[in-house]
């Protein structure tokens, strides 16, 4: 089956780093995003990673292993509205997006 | 640009009436539009993909019967529940991508949907 792993919540502090993980099992690749959601609100765009290595933009960081089937989202000058969830999802072999659970990150003062 | 709007935002109704979500994309066309359900602190779940002028795909476990989609054209697309029951209550959200690009979805705002 296809599956995404993320963590489910995650705690760091104004002005830190932190490092979202996401693993990916999923029949084909075509693409790996990451979305910021606040609650009650519809997932924003953040980055997409179609070949390994990390791309910048900014704060945010995406980096991609196909072999591992790995990625990670890394968060850097945490501001405290960066507390949302962080929704990873991947593009399987028919361009069908699959979601992970989204991981809640909370930032602290 | 890349904007996708949704109408109503919010609405409330009573068990069995029938709801219809708009979703229009405004500064571009949407070839495929893509319905998404999110019961609160769950990730989003597909129900049903739409292309202009043709039927819509939907996911396995989702009433085709129940949840009517139109993509009539190629900048609005409509999802209508269909005698709605407490259980339809969630977050309703709608993503729009251009044709020829496998690049992001753009999300609408989402419907919140409470069904008395």
């Amino acid at each position: 089956g296809q599956n995404i792993d993320q963590p489910t919540e995650m705690t760091a502090t104004e002005g830190a780093i932190v490092q979202i993980n996401c693993t990916y099992q999923t029949s084909g690749f075509n693409g790996l995003f990451w979305y910021q959601q606040h609650a009650g609100e519809a997932p924003t765009f953040l980055s997409y990673n179609v070949l390994d290595g990390l791309e910048e933009k900014g704060r945010f960081s995406s980096f991609l292993s196909r072999s591992k089937g790995y990625s990670y989202l890394l968060l850097k000058e945490l501001q405290m509205k960066d507390s949302a969830s962080y929704l990873c999802a991947v593009t399987d072999s028919n361009y069908q997006l699959i979601w992970g659970a989204g991981t809640k990150l909370i930032i602290k003062p | 640009g890349a904007v996708v709007s949704q109408h109503p935002s919010w609405v409330i109704c009573k068990s069995g009436t029938s709801v219809k979500i708009e979703c229009r994309s405004l500064d571009f066309q949407a070839t495929t539009m893509f319905w998404y359900r999110q019961f609160p602190k769950q990730s989003l779940m597909l129900m049903a993909t739409s292309n202009e002028g043709s039927k819509a795909t939907y996911e396995q476990g989702v009433e085709k019967d129940k949840f009517l989609i139109n993509h009539a054209s190629l900048t609005l697309s409509t999802l209508t529940v269909t005698s709605a029951h407490p259980e339809d209550s969630s977050f309703y959200i709608c993503s729009a991508r251009s044709g020829g690009r496998m690049e992001e979805q753009f999300f609408g705002p989402g419907t919140r949907l409470t069904v008395l």
